[in-house]
């Protein structure tokens, strides 16, 4: 699975989109880019994955650039509650085995 | 039940004594996981099932066994605790062994003494 990197911490107004970015300069074809998120003291939630279109759904936008080397995933209201840190990984399509979790980002959303 | 469920939520065990971590799942997931995360590094896998009657080796399995004799449940053994065993548990299952949207257990804090 190709490496990703993350900011280890943003902050965020609520109300506020928060735009949380992750590199993965070196995704292959045939690999997915997932978000995951872990509020304190509870276990990762998933959040969207996307291959190279953008992709929304009720919890949040995933932008990836064109070139697929970085993505962005967007809450465009954020709220206390979003408050998390979030994990983007980068996974071949249909491949066995565990998730790799990385450091992640530390959001918090400030009032 | 909705969803996936550990048990118990947390628990303080003694060294050398033996201990069964629950998790059930009741949405017919073919694949189920155990992890554990410790500060500083992450979640790290277990073991895991793809699926009823199959179980693999995760990334840190000594210490530890699993069984999968249903769909619905896959307990974790550990089988003479040792201090360095304390950590979250997060038991984890997804649709099948490639579908990578896991739905995550709530966890079970344990501390080995």
């Amino acid at each position: 699975d190709a490496k990703t990197t993350q900011p280890p911490s943003m902050d965020c107004a609520e109300g506020r989109a928060a735009n949380l970015p992750c590199n993965h300069s070196t995704i292959s074809g045939n690999e997915y880019v997932y978000w995951y998120r872990q509020i304190h003291s509870q276990g990762p939630q998933y959040i969207i994955h996307g291959l190279k279109n953008n992709e929304t759904n009720e919890m949040a936008s995933l932008i990836i650039t064109e070139d697929r080397k970085s993505s962005t995933l967007i809450l465009p209201h954020a709220t206390l509650r979003d408050t998390a840190v979030y994990y983007c990984i980068v996974r071949v399509g249909g491949s066995q085995g565990n998730l790799i979790f990385g450091k992640g980002t530390k959001l918090s959303v400030k009032p | 039940i909705a969803g996936i469920t550990q048990a118990p939520t947390s628990q303080i065990l003694a060294a050398g004594r033996r201990m069964t971590l629950r998790c059930t799942q009741d949405m017919r997931h073919n694949a189920m996981y155990w992890y554990r995360q410790d500060l500083g590094l992450g979640l790290r896998l277990i073991h895991y099932s793809n699926t009823a009657g199959t179980t693999g080796k995760g990334e840190v399995p000594d210490g530890y066994s699993v069984s999968r004799a249903n769909t619905d449940d896959f307990p974790l053994t550990l089988a003479s605790a040792v201090p360095s065993q304390t950590s979250v548990y997060f038991c984890a299952s997804s649709r099948d062994s490639s579908y990578n949207e896991q739905f995550f257990g709530p966890g079970t804090r344990l501390t080995v003494l």
